[in-house]
């Protein structure tokens, strides 16, 4: 079975500051990794995945990610944050064969201070 | 595109009542899932179809819960009775499963309230 370790359930940042998340995850098969993204009121929206190729993905609106398969870890980073990145942040994995089993993290509450 | 239409957005019952929450994916999705999430454990899935069939229903926490999908378009999963353990957000999501990975797109959520 596949396990996911958000080691921070609250992340506060100034706006501008950079931030890291952490995601660590346990599997005994390789994995796919994604970071899923959730604004007050609604559902939860892709923002960046992992199946093959570089390591390190890269979202539209500045984030990236890279995985360590050594250290299984998925880290989610971004250099500048904005007001509007106030958000929750699931990251999650899934199977390679059966990916459509999402497992995902507790979750992260990053809050951006003026 | 409407996206994954949830309803009811908020539901208030009282312990013992049956409750019922409605999903319609995306058009041309033929996966269909149902998650819930709680302070306490987080992001779960519950159940997912494939083509209307159910595939993997090992998160169902219990015989009080029961989903179905009767056509591609509507899915229903049912509370019968309600207990306020099972206050919680519950998303519904869907995807083409090609054999692939492919994106789960998520609905707004039901927020289930039980007295």
């Amino acid at each position: 079975a596949q396990s996911v370790t958000q080691l921070d359930s609250q992340v506060p940042v100034f706006e501008e500051a950079p931030v890291e998340l952490r995601c660590n995850y346990s599997s005994s098969v390789s994995v796919y990794l994604f970071w899923y993204v959730q604004y007050p009121n609604q559902g939860l929206q892709l923002l960046l995945k992992y199946l093959s190729g570089s390591t390190l993905v890269k979202s539209i609106n500045g984030f990236e990610a890279e995985f360590n398969k050594s250290q299984t870890s998925f880290h989610l980073r971004k250099p500048s944050v904005h007001i509007s990145d106030t958000a929750e942040y699931f990251c999650a994995v899934s199977k390679i064969q059966g990916a459509q089993k999402l497992v995902f993290g507790q979750g992260t509450r990053l809050t951006i201070n003026p | 595109d409407a996206g994954v239409i949830q309803s009811p957005r908020h539901e208030v019952t009282e312990m013992g009542q049956e409750v019922t929450l409605r999903c319609k994916p995306i058009s041309g999705h033929n996966s269909l899932f149902w998650y819930r999430q709680t302070m306490m454990r987080g992001l779960e899935l519950l159940i997912y179809f494939n083509n209307n069939v159910p595939i993997d229903d090992s998160g169902m926490p219990e015989d009080r819960f029961s989903a179905k999908m009767p056509n591609a378009s509507f899915s229903t999963l049912k509370i019968q009775p309600s207990e306020p353990r099972d206050s919680a957000v519950y998303f519904c999501a869907s995807n083409q499963d090609s054999g692939e990975y492919n994106e789960q797109f998520f609905g707004p959520g039901t927020r289930l309230t039980v007295l």
